[in-house]
């Protein structure tokens, strides 16, 4: 039973740093998962913000950057905006099927 | 402009079916490969299937909960992607998505699944 696991939430300061995480069990996360992150707001659909590890989409802001580091994918948001503020998820490809991560509530406060 | 509208959600007793409908415009649907994914009331996203293009082989893969029990298939004549519910249970009960290679969503459909 694959899972992948997200900090459950996060408080950052507005215009400060905050990195998210996406962890798979067992084994590490690589490039061959093709991690992409979404942003969701309440009552709304998710909202794709990187795909295949750190490429953007052309809505993407530039505050926001993907990595894989330390056998994890990473998401972290430069310089925070208050409308930062949402739940944020990792997809992982696992080779005919994908698993989300459990998400990351992060706060501005 | 990408268009995706889910229909087809409502209440169903559990053991039910029921058939969710995908309606797609602002591209050419033929080529893409689409999924189908659901959310909980108050919980995280879960991936539900995916369907690849005709000309990628047309096959499907399901999620583990629902394999055997859902399908997804696609009319591309009409542009619309489906997900037949069959054996539907209470845990079953969610806001149903459909997407366009990650980056375009639709509102969702919801379905409750309750006696």
């Amino acid at each position: 039973q694959t899972v992948v696991t997200q900090e459950p939430s996060l408080t950052v300061s507005p215009g400060g740093t905050v990195t998210l995480t996406c962890a798979s069990s067992p084994g590490a996360v690589s490039s061959g998962h093709y991690p992409y992150w979404f942003q969701q707001k309440p009552g709304q659909p998710p909202r794709a913000l990187i795909y295949s590890t750190s490429n953007k989409y052309s809505w993407t802001p530039a505050r926001f950057s993907g990595s894989l580091l330390g056998g994890k994918a990473v998401l972290t948001l430069s310089g925070v905006q208050p409308e930062d503020e949402a739940e944020y998820y990792c997809l992982l490809y696992y080779g005919g099927a994908y698993v989300f991560g459990t998400g990351t509530k992060v706060t501005v406060l | 402009e990408v268009q995706l509208v889910e229909s087809g959600g409502g209440l169903v007793k559990p053991g039910g079916s029921l058939r969710l409908s995908c309606a797609a415009s602002g591209f050419t649907f033929t080529n893409v490969w689409m999924s189908w994914v659901r959310q909980a009331p108050g919980k995280g996203l879960e991936w539900v299937g995916r369907i690849k293009s005709k000309i990628d082989g047309g096959t499907t893969d399901h999620a583990a909960p629902v394999k055997g029990r859902f399908t997804i298939s696609r009319d591309d004549s009409k542009n619309t992607l489906y997900l037949q519910m069959n054996s539907l249970k209470n845990e079953d009960t969610a806001v149903y998505y459909c997407t366009k290679g990650w980056e375009s969503w639709g509102q969702g459909t919801l379905v409750t699944v309750s006696s």
